[in-house]
């Protein structure tokens, strides 16, 4: 699976956007773009993924550059429940991959009031 | 939206005992389950992989007789640590993939939805 490389930490005050890069370089064709996040001592929650077109859903917003080496979460309006780890994972799609998730060391996001 | 329930979410016991914790995919069937294990400050380690009906997958590294892993039907996963001891004591997360992932655009199974996780703590 291709690396992924995150910043250790943000920070972001509430009500604006938050905006997460992910450095993926070595991601290959058949290869998707996983976010997920993990508040304080709870389970991780699925935010969104992409392959190569941009995507939107009620959580957030995926921009995945057109030469698929980086990818930007972007919360468009954080609050203060925001405030969490994310991870960028970067994983085969289909219907026959594992399922595995490989989880780096994230971005811990901070949002001050 | 879909739920995995864990349990217990926290749990304190003496060192030589065995503990168990349920993973229940609670509104979609589940043939495939995860197990993962965090220290405090670290990220998700992956432990094992939980197949329904068969036995598990464990990663390397991971002693499979010290985590027994049990998939005894398609809503319920379980993880024993037996003989525990303090190095034991950390946070044990499941997850498990839903059947509607795979038609989400491709992401397959890697769209998964986690329990809330158990605190393990061993005196």
């Amino acid at each position: 699976d291709a690396k992924t490389t995150q910043p250790p930490s943000m920070d972001c005050a509430e009500g604006r956007a938050a905006n997460l890069p992910c450095n993926h370089s070595t991601i290959s064709g058949n290869e998707y773009v996983y976010w997920y996040r993990q508040i304080h001592s709870q389970g991780p929650q699925y935010i969104i993924h992409g392959l190569k077109n941009n995507e939107t859903n009620e959580m957030a917003s995926l921009i995945i550059t057109e030469d698929r080496k980086s990818s930007t979460l972007i919360l468009p309006h954080a609050t203060l429940r925001d405030t969490a780890v994310y991870y960028c994972i970067v994983r085969v799609g289909g219907s026959s991959n594992t399922g595995k998730l490989i989880f780096g060391q994230g971005t811990t996001l901070q949002v001050k009031p | 939206g879909a739920v995995v329930s864990q349990h217990p979410s926290r749990v304190i016991c003496k060192s030589g005992t065995s503990v168990k914790i349920e993973c229940r995919s609670l509104d979609f069937q589940a043939t495939t389950m995860f197990w993962y294990r965090q220290f405090p400050k670290q990220s998700l380690m992956l432990m094992a992989t939980s197949n329904e009906g068969s036995k598990a997958t464990y990663e390397q590294g991971v002693e499979k007789d010290k985590f027994l892993i049990n998939h005894a039907s398609l809503t319920l996963s379980t993880l024993t640590v037996t003989s525990a001891h303090p190095e034991d004591s950390s946070f044990y997360i499941c997850s498990a993939p839903p059947p509607w992932g795979g038609l989400a655009g491709g992401g397959g199974k890697n769209i998964q939805y986690f329990g809330a996780g158990t605190r393990l703590s061993v005196l």
